[in-house]
C-alpha cells in the first residue's frame, strides 16, 4: 500500500515557467488537499477537494489551479511560477466524513529562480 | 474555524514526560481536537484525536478539560527520535463541518540527550 505519492520530489523552475505537481493516493480516499510549507513555518492550505469533480480554495489559492477528474489523482498546477512560490508542497488525503486522520505525501521541494 | 495557540518551542531531556498545551478558546460544540507530528523533510503524521476527557493510544495521551478550551498532548518518556514539530488542529469533521484542515505554526520540540 503506497499511500500518498507525490512527484517530483525536487524541482527547480525559472520565473514564468509552468508545471504540475502530481499527487496520487491508492486508499480510495474522498478528500484530498494541497499545502505549502515555507521554512520554519506551519502548513498553509492551498486547495482542497471533497471528491471527484469538486474542488475549493484554501487559505492561499492565488497562483495555483487544481482539478480532480478521478478519486486517485489531485494535481496542482503553477501557471506562471514566481519566486514567492518557492516552498515545500505537501499533498494529503482523508478517508471519509467520519474520519479526520489525514495521510500526507513526502513533499515536493520547489525552487523558483 | 477555531483558532489554536501553542508554544513556539520546548526543550526536554530523554526519558522525561513532555506536555504540550494547545489553547482553543472559541472551540465549537462539534469540533474535535487532533494532533499531528512532523519530522524534518517529511509530511505530518497523525498522532491522536479526541473530543473530551482523556484519550490514550500507543504513542501519546490527550487530555481535554470539561470546558474544552484547551488540550494537552502528553508524550511519555521521550527519546531523541521524538524531536519534531507538533501541531494542534481543531475542527468539525464533515459532513456537517468544514472540509478544510488548517494547520498553525506548531510547537517545535527538541529532545536533548
Amino acid at each position: 500500500n503506497a499511500g500518498v505519492t507525490q512527484t517530483p520530489k525536487f524541482q527547480v523552475l525559472k520565473t514564468g515557467q509552468s508545471m504540475t505537481l502530481q499527487c496520487a493516493q491508492d486508499m480510495n480516499h474522498e478528500y484530498m488537499s494541497w499545502y505549502r510549507q515555507d521554512p520554519g513555518m506551519g502548513l498553509r492550505l492551498i486547495h482542497y477537494s471533497v471528491g471527484a469533480g469538486i474542488t475549493d480554495q484554501g487559505e492561499v489559492p492565488n497562483g495555483y489551479n487544481v482539478s480532480r477528474s478521478t478519486t486517485e489523482d489531485f494535481p496542482l498546477r503553477l501557471l506562471s511560477a514566481a519566486p514567492s512560490q518557492t516552498s515545500v508542497y505537501f499533498c494529503a488525503s482523508r478517508r471519509d466524513s467520519s474520519n479526520t486522520e489525514a495521510f500526507f505525501g513526502q513533499g515536493t521541494r520547489l525552487t523558483v529562480v | 474555524l477555531a483558532k489554536t495557540t501553542q508554544p513556539i518551542s520546548m526543550d526536554s531531556y530523554e526519558g522525561q514526560e513532555v506536555n504540550i498545551t494547545c489553547s482553543h478558546n472559541n472551540i465549537a460544540t462539534n469540533d474535535y481536537i487532533t494532533w499531528y507530528q512532523q519530522f524534518p523533510s517529511q509530511g505530518p503524521r497523525f498522532i491522536i484525536q479526541g473530543y473530551k476527557t482523556k484519550v490514550t493510544n500507543e504513542v501519546a495521551s490527550l487530555f481535554i478539560p470539561a470546558d474544552r478550551k484547551s488540550s494537552t498532548l502528553s508524550l511519555p518518556r521521550v527519546s531523541l527520535s521524538d524531536t519534531a514539530v507538533y501541531y494542534c488542529l481543531v475542527g468539525d469533521p464533515p459532513p456537517s463541518g468544514t472540509y478544510k484542515y488548517i494547520f498553525g505554526t506548531g510547537t517545535r520540540l527538541k529532545v536533548l540527550a
